[in-house]
């Protein structure tokens, strides 16, 4: 079975400050990595993905995250982070399904910055 | 419209009542998503369907059910709720085989 771990609930950082969240995973199979984002009376919008290849992956809105299979972590950082970045984020596995994805999430973590 | 829409935005219902969740995606995708998002707890999957056909059914009790007449359209139908029911319902939507789900804004259902 897969799981998601997102070590930190909430993170609150000063604008323009660099901000990591954290994100650990099980999975006894290939694995493959997002991160969503979603802000306050929206759905989920997918900030990046990691299927295979350059273990740095680069998304939307200045984010980054590294896939380090050895940790089994997938961290997203940010070198720089603006109040609009005030969001909740989750980190993702997914596995197959019969003509579908199927994804695992982790509980989110609220990031909150502050001026 | 664009991407993926779900109707209500918002909706209160009683224990005893009948209500359906609506989802449309505009997107030409062919396998569509039901989750559930409560407070304190990760997003748990519900359904899933591929070409129309159900694929997973997470043990989902039988008071919600899905359904999906077209690629397009997605239902949650639901009745006898109780009030741990009570949270936001996401659609998604992506290509069959496909890593990336789209995702409507939401359902934010309350059961009193």
């Amino acid at each position: 079975a897969q799981s998601v771990t997102q070590l930190d609930s909430q993170v609150p950082v000063f604008e323009e400050a660099p901000v990591e969240l954290r994100c650990n995973y099980s999975s006894s199979v290939s694995v493959y990595l997002f991160w969503y984002v979603q802000y306050p009376n929206q759905g989920l919008q997918l900030l990046l993905k990691y299927l295979s290849g350059s273990t740095l992956v680069k998304g939307i809105n200045g984010f980054e995250a590294e896939f380090n299979k050895s940790q089994t972590s997938f961290h997203l950082r940010k070198p720089s982070v603006h109040i609009s970045d005030t969001a909740e984020y989750f980190c993702a596995v997914s596995s197959p399904l019969q003509g579908a994805q199927k994804l695992v999430f982790g509980q989110g973590t609220r990031l909150t910055i502050n001026p | 419209e664009t991407g993926v829409t779900q109707t209500p935005r918002h909706l209160v219902m009683g224990m005893t009542n009948k209500k359906s969740l609506k989802c449309e995606q505009h997107l030409g995708h062919n396998a569509m998503y039901w989750y559930k998002q409560s407070a304190k707890k990760p997003l748990e999957l519900m359904f899933v369907y591929s070409l129309e056909e159900r694929v997973e059914n997470n043990s989902v009790p039988s008071r919600f059910s899905p359904e999906c007449p077209n690629s397009s359209h997605l239902f949650l139908h639901l009745h006898t709720l109780q009030p741990e029911d009570s949270a936001l319902y996401l659609c998604a939507s992506s290509h069959a085989r496909s890593y990336e789900q789209y995702f409507g804004p939401g359902t934010r259902l309350t059961v009193t």
